[in-house]
């Protein structure tokens, strides 16, 4: 059964205080590990995906890195605009080797930023 | 930008009771997909389709639940007989394909209330 844990929980910062978000996970065959943004109410809002490990992908103060066993957001300079619950979530494949999009999430980072 | 669209944002409803959730996903998607976010927990897959048919479903989408694609735009999430761990967010995706990895957007989701 694929698993995806977050860490921290909760994360709070200063405006301009760069840190990173970590999401491990286990998966039979990662197909896909993709980040979302949750703003409260909301729907999940997609930010990343990434395929294999090594690759990095980045969006404006946002960087997605990944390797076999976690993943990593980076967030540099952040603004207030980014307090929102960050979501990890994996996309691997069923016992038959196939994969019909069926998304495992974590529980979130919630980021807080102050200004 | 094209976008997913689910009404209503806010369905409240007796025990016991049959609701329908609706879905516009994005037009030249061909995977739909629905999840739910218990408050407080996370986002947790329910069952994809395609071709007019269910490619997956989880251990939570029993018999209480179907799906349907009535026409060409929209999807639909029926809960038949509506039970108080039935109260939740409901979110609709979609994805353009799964040959390769397609990112699923989701919608903003119905609340759903049981009494």
């Amino acid at each position: 059964e694929d698993q995806v844990t977050q860490s921290p929980e909760a994360l709070r910062l200063q405006e301009g205080e760069s840190s990173s978000l970590n999401c491990s996970y286990t998966v039979s065959g990662l197909r896909g590990l993709f980040w979302y943004r949750q703003d409260p109410g909301k729907g999940p809002e997609f930010l990343f995906t990434l395929y294999s490990a090594g690759e990095e992908k980045e969006k404006e103060r946002l960087k997605a890195t990944l390797t076999k066993k976690e993943s990593f957001l980076h967030i540099t300079a952040p603004k207030p605009e980014d307090s929102a619950t960050y979501l990890c979530a994996v996309q691997g494949t069923n016992a038959g080797g196939t994969s019909y999009g069926k998304l495992t999430f974590g529980q979130g980072t919630i980021l807080t930023v102050h200004p | 930008e094209p976008e997913v669209t689910q009404t209503p944002s806010h369905q409240v409803t007796q025990m016991g009771q049959e609701v329908i959730l609706r879905c516009v996903p994005i037009s030249n998607h061909l995977y739909f997909y629905w999840y739910r976010q218990i408050l407080g927990q996370k986002v947790e897959f329910l069952v994809s389709f395609y071709n007019n048919e269910i490619s997956e479903k989880s251990e939570i989408f029993d018999d209480q639940f179907s799906v349907e694609r009535p026409d060409g735009s929209n999807f639909t999430l029926k809960i038949r007989s509506t039970k108080l761990e039935d109260s939740a967010m409901y979110f609709c995706a979609s994805s353009a394909g799964l040959a390769l990895i397609y990112t699923q957007y989701f919608g903003p989701g119905t609340r759903l209330t049981v009494l």
